[in-house]
């Protein structure tokens, strides 16, 4: 079974709006990562929260850690069309890297 | 600087054949791990390698086969090809493991006929 799940599955967006992606988790874990998946593609790293860090930005991405609740949340600031793709939350509890089945982001222009 | 690169991109297998699906990173990563990603799903881990010489399952491991006999080299054996396989590959690396990310390869798109 799967550690991660993301909510919501599916999100459509217009151009300039923010899109905000959950993911909820079982276990402790180590820290959580945020990967874009385009389509056809291979993954990319966005972010790494560990798990004593309750916030991260990188850009226009806002990373939250809540370890209480096993939850974290993306936030995508001024969406852009190029956004377009699927996240993956994926937590580390050790050795193994474990993912969750994804948010299919859509960015209208 | 490479990356992760797997080989070959695309595959078509009958059912009943084996064949390894290659996997090399040059960044000096300890981990390697292989995933496969079924349509419109996550990933779920095969194997993983935390270095040389050492592997361990994964979530999925029946029916694959690892070994890693060099820090660079990571590659998945299927032993005996089944529809359930058909799927896509993704090899990853990462340096320590924890608190750093994981590199991907491009992925290997496998069909078992």
């Amino acid at each position: 079974s799967q550690q991660g799940e993301e909510d919501p599955q599916a999100l459509s967006i217009q151009e300039g709006e923010n899109a905000t992606m959950n993911c909820s988790y079982k276990t402790s874990i180590n820290n959580l990562q945020w990967y874009r998946q385009n389509s056809g593609r291979g993954l990319v790293h966005l972010i790494l929260i560990r798990s004593n860090e309750r916030e991260k930005h990188s850009g226009r991405l806002r990373v939250t850690l809540d370890t209480s609740k096993k939850s974290s949340s993306l936030l995508i600031t001024a969406s852009r069309a190029a956004d377009t793709a699927s996240y993956f939350c994926a937590t580390d509890a050790g050795n193994m890297l474990t993912f969750g089945g994804g948010t299919r982001l859509m960015v209208k222009p | 600087n490479a990356g992760v690169t797997q080989t070959p991109k695309f595959q078509v297998l009958k059912t009943g054949q084996s064949m390894t699906l290659q996997c090399a990173q040059d960044m000096n990563h300890e981990y390697m791990s292989w995933y496969r990603q079924d349509p419109g799903m996550g990933l779920r881990l095969i194997h993983y390698s935390v270095g040389a010489g050492i592997t361990d399952q994964g979530e999925v491991p029946n029916g694959y086969n690892v070994s890693r006999s060099t820090t660079e080299d990571f590659p998945l054996r299927l032993l005996s090809a089944a529809p359930s396989q058909t799927s896509v590959y993704f090899c990853a690396s990462s340096s320590h493991g924890q608190n750093y990310g994981y590199t991907f390869g491009s992925g290997t798109r496998l069909t078992v006929v």
